[in-house]
């Protein structure tokens, strides 16, 4: 059974600073990855996703995230945040079993002051 | 392309009563997923259909939630006999056979 652990529940930065969301995870086999965004109101809305090859993915809006084996980790980070990143991101993992279930973080709610 | 639709957006019953939540997937998605999502326990899976049959349902409580896809157009997740702690919001989403979802608005029960 795959876990994951977003160990921050909320980020508050201010416009322009960068960001790192954490996001570790808990599996021993094959394993997909994905960011999403929660709008205050809205459904998820995904940002990208990471199964194999080069572990920097860019995702919409400026972000990346970056997948390390050896740490279990799948971080989120943007360079230079928007008063419109403010919401809360959710880190998801689904084993890579062909059932495409998610297993979802907590969530980190990011607050970016304008 | 309309992005995946959920209705209603807000639902309130009386306990005991019956609800019964609607999906219309984004055209020529072939799965379905239902996720539940509340302040204590987060984002939790119910349910998963591919090309509407039922593939998991391991996170349906076994006791008054019942879920189907009578084509490939809609999902409807139903809840007899609403409790208090079955007030949260249901989500639905779509994908083609793949990991990327996509999410409607959802729907936000609440059992009086």
């Amino acid at each position: 059974t795959q876990t994951v652990s977003q160990s921050d529940a909320h980020v508050t930065v201010f416009e322009g600073d960068s960001v790192e969301l954490r996001c570790n995870y808990s599996y021993g086999g094959s394993i997909y990855l994905s960011w999403y965004i929660q709008h205050h109101g809205h459904g998820l809305q995904f940002l990208l996703k990471y199964y194999s090859g080069n572990p920097v993915v860019q995702g919409v809006n400026g972000f990346e995230a970056e997948f390390s084996k050896s740490d279990s980790s799948f971080h989120l980070r943007k360079a230079s945040v928007h008063w419109s990143d403010s919401a809360v991101y959710f880190c998801a993992v689904s084993a890579n079993t062909g059932n495409y279930k998610y297993v979802f973080g907590a969530g980190t709610r990011l607050k970016v002051i304008a | 392309n309309a992005g995946v639709i959920q209705t209603p957006r807000h639902k309130v019953t009386g306990k005991g009563q019956e609800a019964t939540l609607w999906c219309e997937p984004i055209s020529g998605h072939s799965a379905v997923f239902w996720y539940r999502q509340t302040i204590v326990q987060g984002l939790e899976f119910l349910t998963y259909f591919r090309n509407q049959a039922p593939i998991d349902d391991s996170g349906m409580p076994k006791e008054r939630f019942s879920a189907q896809m009578p084509n490939q157009s809609h999902s409807t997740l139903k809840i007899q006999s609403t409790q208090p702690q079955d007030s949260a919001v249901y989500l639905c989403a779509s994908s083609l056979i793949s990991y990327e979802q996509y999410f409607g608005p959802g729907t936000r029960l609440t059992v009086l």
